[in-house]
């Protein structure tokens, strides 16, 4: 059973261009939560989606950034006309219900987003 | 504003050794507070958790210490490893909502 899956790693992107990061959850996990992580700090939470609907996006910034997970397909954070500040990992989790004392959320290996 | 203050930023401890982490919260309403361990290029991974109604639970080598009128709660690693250098997390969750602590880099010299 392969784990959270994403990608790609590692994306560079100039100022101004649009980055787009995929995340497939787990086989059998319909929940999906985005953290960005900036250097020295811990994970903030972002956006918390179940199939074809946004649960909770109280931690995306107002503009430029948005978040899908489709019924067929990754879910896709997409970041708009991207700046320096948005340069961070961007970590996935998913968990097969929602996430609470008896339920475990796992955790992707991130995408690291440089802005040039 | 940082809902989870986590201390110390780094530490270095030797092999056998024995590492603590300590973290503290404001929000009464956390419901669960789970430890992630992250190596570099990793994402983070569960450690071991505790809920608010216990005053301790022991895993292996990893025991959580959590003191709820204190509001804080600590990681201690005992024997500590150099397989046990990364960073730690605590983190508290309200619901699906997680709240990290800002990370503690354990170095385990050999």
């Amino acid at each position: 059973n392969a784990g959270v899956m994403q990608n790609p790693r590692h994306l560079v992107r100039r100022r101004g261009q649009e980055a787009r990061l995929r995340c497939s959850p787990m086989k059998g996990h319909s929940h999906v939560y985005w953290y960005r992580q900036l250097p020295e700090e811990g994970l903030k939470f972002m956006v918390y989606l179940q199939k074809e609907n946004i649960i909770d996006e109280s931690g995306m910034p107002k503009e430029r950034f948005s978040a899908e997970f489709p019924k067929e397909g990754p879910s896709i954070l997409r970041i708009q006309q991207v700046v320096r500040g948005d340069s961070a990992a961007y970590f996935c989790a998913s968990s097969p219900s929602g996430l609470g004392a008896n339920t475990e959320a796992f955790f992707g290996q991130g995408t690291r987003l440089t802005v040039v | 504003q940082q809902q989870v203050k986590q201390s110390p930023q780094s530490l270095i401890v030797q092999k056998g050794g024995i590492s603590i982490i300590n973290c503290a919260y404001e929000n009464t309403a956390f419901d669960y507070f789970p430890w992630y361990q992250q190596f570099p290029g990793k994402g983070p991974a569960l450690l071991i958790a505790i809920r608010p109604d216990v005053s301790e639970k022991k895993e292996g080598r990893f025991t959580i210490s959590f003191n709820k009128s204190a509001k804080q709660f600590s990681l201690h690693i005992m024997d500590s490893q150099p397989g046990d250098s990364a960073t730690y997390f605590c983190a508290a969750s309200l619901g699906y909502k997680l709240s990290f602590g800002a990370g503690t880099t354990v170095t385990v010299r050999a």
